[in-house]
């Protein structure tokens, strides 16, 4: 069974960059065609999808964030980053990472973590 | 972006009642159309993916339509545990998008 778990620093501070990590286990990242994803959810509102990393390192982002964002593979390959460069508070959100198929869905979600931008 | 319109937003019924959740593109995402409950505090589940198909799992009683541009959820007979919010998503090109939820509630 895949679990997913997200971690990282809670606060932020305005024009910092914001960096977290998706610890995978019951599974690899390297192996299978699954896409990694990072997802967002403003408290209230619904969710935005930030941007995907595929098995072999291909990545994809929503234009809306992509000058700010980049999402990797650590060298453990059961580890995927990401880092949100110049956060404000616009950027305080749940954060959530999943695992996705070719097809598009997501089966396998981290229990998000939330991060506020404050100084 | 391809926006994704749920309607109604926010839904009052009773245990035992069918719902039917509606979802709209803003142009056609052929069934590539996924499903997502989401209980307070938690991750969302998915519910159905490919616009009709079931997880493993998930209960019979979900029920998923549509392509092109418009797609249902169906819930046959409400169970306690299905009071969430539901949420579409449209997984044919990027960036995927999300509908704004529908509150469902007693």
């Amino acid at each position: 069974q895949v679990q997913l778990q997200e971690s990282g620093p809670g606060l932020v501070k305005p024009s910092q960059t914001l960096s977290l990590t998706c610890t995978v286990s019951g599974g690899s990242i390297g192996s299978g065609n699954y896409f990694w994803h990072w997802i967002r959810q403003p408290a209230g509102k619904t969710l935005e999808w930030i941007g995907r990393i595929y098995t072999t390192g291909g990545t994809s982002y929503n234009p809306s964030l992509r000058s700010r964002v980049t999402i990797s593979v650590g060298a453990s390959n059961n580890q995927f980053s990401l880092n949100l460069d110049s956060v404000t508070a616009a950027d305080t959100a749940v954060y959530f990472c999943s695992r996705g198929t070719t097809v598009g869905e997501s089966a396998y979600w981290g229990q998000g973590i939330l991060v506020t931008v404050s100084s | 972006d391809i926006q994704m319109t749920q309607s109604p937003s926010s839904l009052s019924a009773s245990v035992g009642d069918r719902v039917t959740i509606t979802c709209r593109a803003s142009q056609g995402v052929s069934r590539s159309l996924n499903w997502y409950q989401q209980r307070p505090g938690r991750a969302p589940k998915l519910l159905i993916y490919g616009a009709s198909t079931l997880p493993s799992g998930v209960p019979a009683r979900f029920s998923g339509s549509g392509s092109g541009t418009d797609f249902t959820l169906t819930i046959a007979s409400l169970q306690p545990e299905d009071f969430a919010t539901y949420y579409c998503q449209q997984s044919y090109s990027t960036p995927f998008t999300f509908g704004q939820g529908t509150n469902l509630d007693i």
